[in-house]
């Protein structure tokens, strides 16, 4: 079954950083681009990063940019958020989804919550 | 950055009724557009893509129209599974991948 399962998240300070990971698994991971999308409590959802399925092109919302870093490694199937310099403003559940052609976002993990907190 | 705003932004409805939710674009964004549902604690589902073109598996009752600035997903004959938030996406003027604002539909 194609999946993504994601981990990583928890509680952290204000300033603190964390780095998020998300496991794909039954599909070609390095054929694809991947994403990530947050949604903060109660709240819509957020386009957080983009990163091609080669590692060329990376993108981040204006919200997070110089604080966030996406990146992936196709050997191990995987994707990462590191997330510094996190602010309250930051709490949300963070979800890895990839992208089709065109980046219709087609397959979702569950998601992991991050709390930033003090 | 490019606006998309969907109406209404909550809506009620019955099993069975005919529903549909409008998405509007601040500038054209040709047929780069999906919809989402996602149910409570759950993750965003593609339903609709390219304005109009059904995800494998999504029941034939939901349907996608529009291009340039409007776009509409209409749901016919409601269930009760279909109860949940719909989200629009534009996929055409990038970073950002815009998403709207959602429309919560509930059961009457």
């Amino acid at each position: 079954e194609v999946q993504l399962v994601e981990s990583g998240g928890g509680l952290v300070q204000p300033g603190g950083s964390l780095r998020l990971s998300c496991a794909a698994s039954d599909f070609t991971f390095s054929a694809y681009s991947m994403n990530w999308v947050r949604q903060a409590p109660g709240k819509g959802l957020e386009w957080v990063s983009y990163i091609s399925s080669s590692s060329g092109t990376m993108y981040y919302a204006d919200s997070v940019k110089g604080r966030f870093t996406i990146s992936r490694d196709n050997a191990k199937n995987s994707l990462y958020l590191q997330v510094n310099s996190l602010r309250a403003e930051d709490t949300a559940v963070y979800y890895c989804a990839r992208g089709r052609p065109s980046n219709y976002m087609d397959v979702w993990g569950k998601g992991t919550p991050v709390t930033v907190s003090s | 950055d490019l606006q998309l705003t969907q109406s209404p932004s909550f809506l009620s409805a019955s099993v069975g009724d005919r529903v549909t939710i409008t998405c509007r674009a601040s500038q054209g964004i040709s047929s780069y557009l999906a919809w989402y549902q996602q149910k409570p604690g759950k993750a965003p589902k593609l339903l609709i893509y390219a304005a109009s073109t059904l995800q494998s598996g999504v029941p034939s009752r939901f349907s996608g129209s529009g291009s340039g600035t409007e776009f509409t997903l209409t749901i016919s004959g409601l269930q009760p599974e279909d109860f949940a938030i719909y989200y629009c996406q534009q996929l055409s003027s990038y970073p950002p991948y815009t998403f709207g604002q959602g429309t919560k539909l509930e059961i009457k």
